[in-house]
This record gives structure tokens, sequence and C-alpha cells, in this order.
């Protein structure tokens, strides 16, 4: 079974709005979470390291202030795409990774963000 | 500066016959090699991994080659059936980091 969850998996909204991503570690703590964007027929694209506790650590390019990572406990991250743009329409996926060494990264199902 | 690459971009294979992708690395620091399996409108589903102290590790139908000379690994499903059409992905990660290089992407298809 699903490992991370990750809600809601497609979300609508006018330009200007903010929206939240959720994604949840079940069964586990995740000490490092991860977020994605991912264009169609194309390779997943690291936008940040979600550590429990800290501040995250952003890709090259990445813009901190619109895209606001949130990670508050060991089972649950939040990414807020603010004041979305049509530019912003995207498939985002989170991962996460058991605590300890060697552990493997598990993958939500995405979310399909459309700005209008 | 494309740190995994993987080959080929698309792959048509028929029913039953076996399906290779390949991919090849730099970095002598990578330590871990996983290898994904996403549908569409699906994240990506661990399917196999390896570690460069074996040459190869075998998990049903799904098998990873390891050549740590050449720096290269390469995924083989033996006996493809349409359900195992999907977008494989494989990745990379250096020892004591935290995330993830991830190959381009491979498209599979595989005819009934």
């Amino acid at each position: 079974g699903a490992v991370v969850s990750q809600h809601p998996s497609r979300v609508i909204c006018k330009s200007g709005t903010s929206v939240k991503i959720e994604c949840r570690s079940l069964d586990f703590q995740a000490t490092t979470m991860f977020w994605y964007r991912q264009f169609p027929k194309k390779s997943l694209m690291l936008m940040a390291t979600s550590n429990e506790g800290s501040k995250a650590t952003y890709e090259q390019g990445v813009e901190k202030d619109k895209f606001l990572i949130n990670h508050a406990s060991l089972t649950l991250s939040t990414l807020t795409v603010t004041s979305a743009h049509p530019e912003d329409s995207s498939f985002y996926i989170c991962s996460a990774r058991f605590q300890g060494a060697n552990q493997p990264q598990h993958f939500g199902d995405g979310t399909r963000l459309s700005i209008l | 500066q494309q740190q995994v690459k993987q080959s080929p971009q698309s792959l048509i294979v028929q029913k039953g016959g076996i399906s290779i992708i390949n991919c090849a690395y730099e970095n002598t620091a990578f330590d871990y090699f996983p290898w994904y399996q996403q549908f569409p409108g699906k994240g990506p589903a661990l399917l196999i991994a390896i570690r460069p102290d074996v040459s190869e590790k075998k998990e049903g139908r799904f098998t990873i080659s390891f050549n740590k000379s050449a720096k290269q690994f390469s995924l083989h499903i033996m006996d493809s059936q349409p359900g195992d059409s999907a977008t494989y992905f494989c990745a990379a990660r250096r020892r004591g980091a935290q995330k993830l290089v991830f190959g381009q992407g491979t498209r599979l298809t595989i005819n009934p």
C-alpha cells in the first residue's frame, strides 16, 4: 500500500490565489521530505529538500517566496504555491525518506495544479 | 550537467519479450541506484534498487545489472506484459547525500 499520501490529487484555481499541498508519510517517520515538479513527458525536477524542524533547502532557480515549504512534524510537509499564476500549472510530487541511513525514497501520487 | 544519462528515450517491445533500459553515470561517489516506474497521472513507485557491491539483483521479472568499472547499470524486464507499459526512471544518490539524481526517463510500450 501507499507509504506516502499526497492531497489534493488535483486542484484548479484562479490566478492570484494561494494553494496548499499536503504530503504525509504513513506508518513511518520521515525526517526528510522532498518536493518535485514534473512537466509533461519530462523527468522529475527537485524543487526543495525539507527537513523536519528546519528551513527547507531550495534548488537553484526555485523561488523561496513563491513556493513555501513547511515540515512541522515527522509525518507532514506542506508546499504552498503563493499568488499562483498560469505558469505555475504543473504536476507536483512529494516524496519521503525513511529515517536512518540507506533508506529508500517513496513518492506520493502527485498533485495536478491548474491555474486559470 | 546531466549526471545520470538514460537511454533509450522510448522503447517498444512485444509482449513476452525482454525490455532493457540503460543508465550511465560519471560520479563515482554514487552508491545507491534505484529504478522507479511511473504510470500517467501517478507518482513514481520504487521498483528495485542496487548498491555497487553487487553486480546483479533480481526481483521477480525485474533485474538490475550493474557494471561498476563501466559506470553503467541497466534494468531488464523479463516476459514483458502490457501492464508494464509506463515510464521508467533510473536514479542515483551520492554516499551520505539526501537527494536523488534522476535520469531523463524511458517511455516503455509493450504491444499485446
